[in-house]
């Protein structure tokens, strides 16, 4: 267990709808990241926060969205839904920024487009 | 921008025997770190193994080691002794020194699927 915790598991929509996943980082951790894996564009990294403030952005598009809250847990917001969005994502955490503290990533949400 | 590659899609191994993951990398940094991930079938990312570029020495973590060569930057995984619980999706990653203000994101190659046969 690495004690990020992401829900949900699993998430079954419809294209053009909007979803919500969910990350709570481990206790102490500050950073949170976000990756997308997908079959043809593999890992890639979306988004990062730490302590409430954005730090960089990745491959994101413009149809998602992350937030982190006071308590530090974190939102993904995927809106305008496409088949191409069907994928594994992935919430990190890190206690702070540098390289050699290591990313402990939660189990993922699959996220479904039909 | 650093980019990683794992030039093996697919290995197999033996269980009990020994198999080597490549990854090489991409970088104008000097200081880096380098990890392996493990992603079984229940989809979890699992660290297996960091390197940090400064340190000469060659990290291990029990059956697992790493022959770090920083020139050539390349960057494999032995697996010794392999079992049947090794079964996964390899994921070479490299992430910069950070602490400059910057995102310190995880930068991944496409993976080396590892099947043992027993």
């Amino acid at each position: 267990d690495s004690g990020v915790t992401q829900t949900p598991k699993h998430l079954i929509t419809a294209t053009g709808q909007r979803v919500t996943l969910r990350c709570s980082p481990r206790s102490g951790d500050l950073s949170v990241y976000w990756y997308q894996q997908s079959l043809d564009q593999g890992l890639q990294f979306l988004i990062q926060y730490y302590n409430g403030e954005e730090r960089a952005k990745g491959n994101i598009l413009e149809r998602f969205s992350a937030q982190q809250f006071p308590d530090l847990h974190s939102e993904l917001n995927l809106s305008s839904l496409e088949l191409g969005d069907s994928a594994l994502y992935f919430c990190a955490s890190s206690v702070g920024e540098l390289g050699n503290q290591p990313q402990h990533f939660g189990d993922g949400t699959r996220l479904s487009i039909l | 921008a650093q980019t990683v590659t794992q030039s093996q899609p697919e290995m197999s191994v033996q269980e009990a025997e020994t198999v080597t993951l490549s990854c090489t990398y991409d970088t104008s940094e000097s200081d880096y770190y380098l990890f392996w991930y493990k992603q079984p079938p229940s989809r979890q990312m699992i660290l297996v193994i960091r390197q940090e570029a400064y340190k000469q020495q060659n990290a291990t973590e029990n059956r697992f080691s790493v022959n770090f060569q920083k020139a050539a930057k390349s960057f494999s995984l032995k697996i010794s002794d392999s079992q049947l619980g090794d079964a996964a999706m390899y994921f070479c990653a490299y992430r910069p020194r950070g602490g400059q203000g910057g995102s310190e994101k995880l930068v991944f190659g496409k993976g080396t699927k590892l099947t043992v046969n027993p």
